[in-house]
């Protein structure tokens, strides 16, 4: 059973233009919510991260959103740029500290 | 000078042969995991030690044994290696503690195939 799932699995995208990918989950009881970032033969890098008590965190041109009435939240990458070219993880943390992934979306930016 | 470095990057193998996968962390982290990274992509967790101690462990066989000798190296063994362990296994780690935000730091993979 998929406690964190992202639909879209992949996403092309204009350079300049903002990447919006999403992500749902189920477990009321996440505390932790963070993006990873992985391109082809490496491994996830942390991007950014939100608690469960926040609805919008920044960091350049990430920004995580949380509603948690929805259980959604979503990363918005403005302006996209070739580099950001990858695929994007959402991941939750319950206790034990123990992170669940989404599946993924890949996007491709396109010059 | 990499932080979480895995060895090796690939292995191809016979089924029914045991196999290591090995793990060290240069960031004083004092939790480190195993991630199973499927055909579908999907990350999950199968175990996590925290200073040596098991804290984390998935439903996975008993034909998959972690090792921790100290606090930056977790190894994974596997016994009687089955073709759908094929997959690519991560390691990665973190400050462990409640309070901590956990972000965990992954290795650059190894790729396991069993033919």
């Amino acid at each position: 059973d998929q406690q964190v799932k992202q639909n879209s699995p992949s996403l092309s995208v204009q350079e300049g233009r903002i990447s919006i990918l999403n992500c749902d989950y189920t477990n009321s009881m996440f505390d932790y919510f963070l993006w990873y970032k992985k391109y082809p033969a490496e491994g996830p890098t942390f991007l950014i991260s939100i608690s469960s008590i926040k609805d919008k965190n920044e960091d350049g041109r990430f920004t995580v959103f949380l509603n948690k009435s929805a259980k959604h939240l979503s990363l918005h990458i403005v302006p996209s740029q070739p580099g950001d070219s990858a695929v994007y993880f959402c991941a939750a943390r319950a206790a034990g500290n123990k992170l669940t992934f989404g599946g993924g979306t890949r996007v491709l930016v396109k010059p | 000078d990499t932080a979480v470095s895995q060895t090796p990057k690939y292995l191809v193998t016979q089924m029914g042969n045991d196999k290591s996968i090995k793990c060290e962390q240069n960031l004083g982290h004092d939790t480190m995991y195993w991630y199973k990274q499927d055909s579908k992509k999907f990350l999950k967790i199968m175990f996590s030690y925290n200073n040596k101690e098991l804290i984390i462990n998935e439903t996975v066989p008993n034909r998959f044994s972690p090792k921790s000798p100290d606090k930056a190296h977790l190894n994974l063994h596997i016994n009687s290696l089955e073709l759908g362990d094929s997959a690519v296994y991560f390691c990665a780690s973190s400050h462990g503690g409640a309070l901590a935000k956990n972000i965990q730091y992954f290795g650059a993979g190894t790729r396991l195939s069993v033919l």
